[in-house]
């Protein structure tokens, strides 16, 4: 079972640089990792996915080592509209035959941006 | 493109009254599901689908059911309403898993309370 452990919550200030890392030690061959940020009352918005090396959108980074048991979303400049939950999750191909859209959401970590 | 659409948005049902959560897509998305949030708590995935006509259980289906007779529709059904049914219901959509774009796309939530 590809479960994924991050920090339950962290703090950062307008302008700084934020970095959640997400351990997935049981990482399948085939699966993606990929970050969703979910806003009070909102449903989860996709925010990246990569599968190794580094990734890079507009909104943020991803960063998976050649071991993929890990990866860090790295949010530059955060804002205090950054403030949410941040879900890492790996497609769980073993649990439900293959497809790795079957996502297994853990608690995520809320992110609380101050002025 | 409205995405994807839940109705009701909020909604109280008495013990063992029965209801139909509705959900909807425009994005031809062939995979389609049914996640409940608990506060404080993660998304956990109740059933999905992967076209018309095919359904599969998650990993808490007990107390629904579901059913997929069109690609754009995917209501999920409580026949016997119980307490630990008050959640959080998101519906999301993809592509099938390997495209480029099959991340998840969620609907703004229906919030369940049964007393």
């Amino acid at each position: 079972l590809a479960k994924t452990t991050q920090p339950i919550s962290m703090d950062s200030y307008e302008g700084q640089e934020v970095n959640i890392t997400c351990s997935h030690n049981n990482i399948a061959t085939n699966d993606y990792i990929t970050w969703y940020q979910q806003f009070p009352s909102q449903g989860p918005r996709f925010i990246i996915q990569g599968y190794k090396t580094k990734v890079t959108n507009e909104v943020a980074s991803l960063f998976i080592p050649a071991d993929r048991k890990s990866s860090t979303l790295s949010l530059p400049r955060v804002s205090l509209s950054d403030t949410a939950v941040y879900y890492c999750l790996v497609g769980d191909s073993e649990n439900y035959g293959g497809a790795t859209n079957k996502l297994i959401f853990g608690t995520g970590t809320l992110l609380a941006v101050q002025p | 493109n409205a995405g994807v659409t839940q109705t009701p948005k909020f909604r109280i049902l008495k013990i063992g009254q029965s209801m139909t959560l509705q959900c909807a897509q425009d994005m031809n998305h062939n995979y389609m599901y049914w996640y409940r949030q608990d506060p404080g708590m993660g998304l956990k995935l109740i059933y999905y689908s992967v076209g018309a006509g095919i359904t599969d259980k998650g990993e808490v289906p007990n107390g629904y059911n579901v059913s997929r007779s069109t690609t754009e529709d995917f209501p999920l059904r409580l026949e016997l309403a119980a307490p630990s049914q008050t959640s959080v219901y998101f519906c999301a959509s993809s592509s099938p898993p390997g495209l480029v774009s099959d991340t998840q796309y969620f609907g703004p939530g229906t919030r369940l309370t049964v007393l």
